[in-house]
């Protein structure tokens, strides 16, 4: 069974600074990654994602994340957070066979100051 | 305008009740599901169904239940032997045809509170 983990529960930032959030998956074979974003008051919804091909992937809002295989890590990353971004953040992963469900991460909130 | 409704917003329950929580989408999808979402815990699968009249336990099924008797439709009973239901309800769907790379369309969800 697939199982994330995302180690930052809580992470303050200046608007502007660079973000970088840490997911890694266990799973030995070969999976699809997705970071999800819950803003205040709205659905959670989809950042970005990665099935194969360049490991560095771009999403909405400038966000983007790096797939390394050999750390089973899937980073997001922002080179200057807004106000706007103060958000939940939540790394899924799911097998790259059949149709399993996705597996969340316990998230990682973000707080962007003024 | 099409999407996924979920209903009550807020649903309060009483002890030894059971109570079920709505999910209606109009986007065609196939495979719908039901996580749970408590503070610092992330979302939890509950159930999901890929197909009408055919559903499957998630990681914490016990304590709950579901039928998918319609392709739009995809209720959730909590029913007494859930201990601990408080918490926020998700239902989300997806196009189901590759269903492991398809996103997520999630609803607003309905927050269960035991009274």
């Amino acid at each position: 069974a697939q199982s994330v983990s995302q180690h930052n529960h809580h992470v303050i930032l200046s608007e502007a600074a660079s973000l970088e959030l840490g997911c890694n998956y266990s799973y030995g074979g070969t999976v699809n990654l997705f970071w999800y974003v819950q803003y205040p008051g709205q659905h959670l919804q989809l950042l970005l994602k990665y099935f194969s091909g360049d490991p560095l992937v771009k999403g909405i809002k400038g966000f983007e994340a790096e797939f390394i295989k050999s750390k089973f890590s899937f980073n997001l990353r922002k080179p200057s957070v807004q106000w706007s971004d103060t958000a939940e953040y939540f790394c899924a992963v799911n097998a790259n066979s059949g149709n399993t469900p996705l597996v969340f991460g316990k998230g990682t909130r973000l707080s962007v100051i003024a | 305008d099409g999407g996924i409704t979920q209903s009550p917003k807020y649903l309060f329950r009483k002890e030894g009740q059971n109570v079920t929580l709505s999910c209606e989408q109009n986007l065609n999808h196939d495979a719908m599901y039901w996580y749970r979402q408590d503070p610092g815990q992330g979302l939890r699968l509950i159930y999901y169904s890929q197909i009408v009249n055919d559903f499957q336990k998630g990681d914490i099924a016990e304590g709950y239940s579901v039928s998918r008797e319609k392709k739009e439709s995809f209720p959730l009973t909590v029913t007494s032997a859930q201990k601990n239901p408080t918490a926020f309800y998700l239902c989300a769907s997806s196009i189901g045809a590759e269903g492991s790379r398809e996103k997520l369309f999630f609803g607003s969800g309905t927050q269960l509170s035991v009274l």
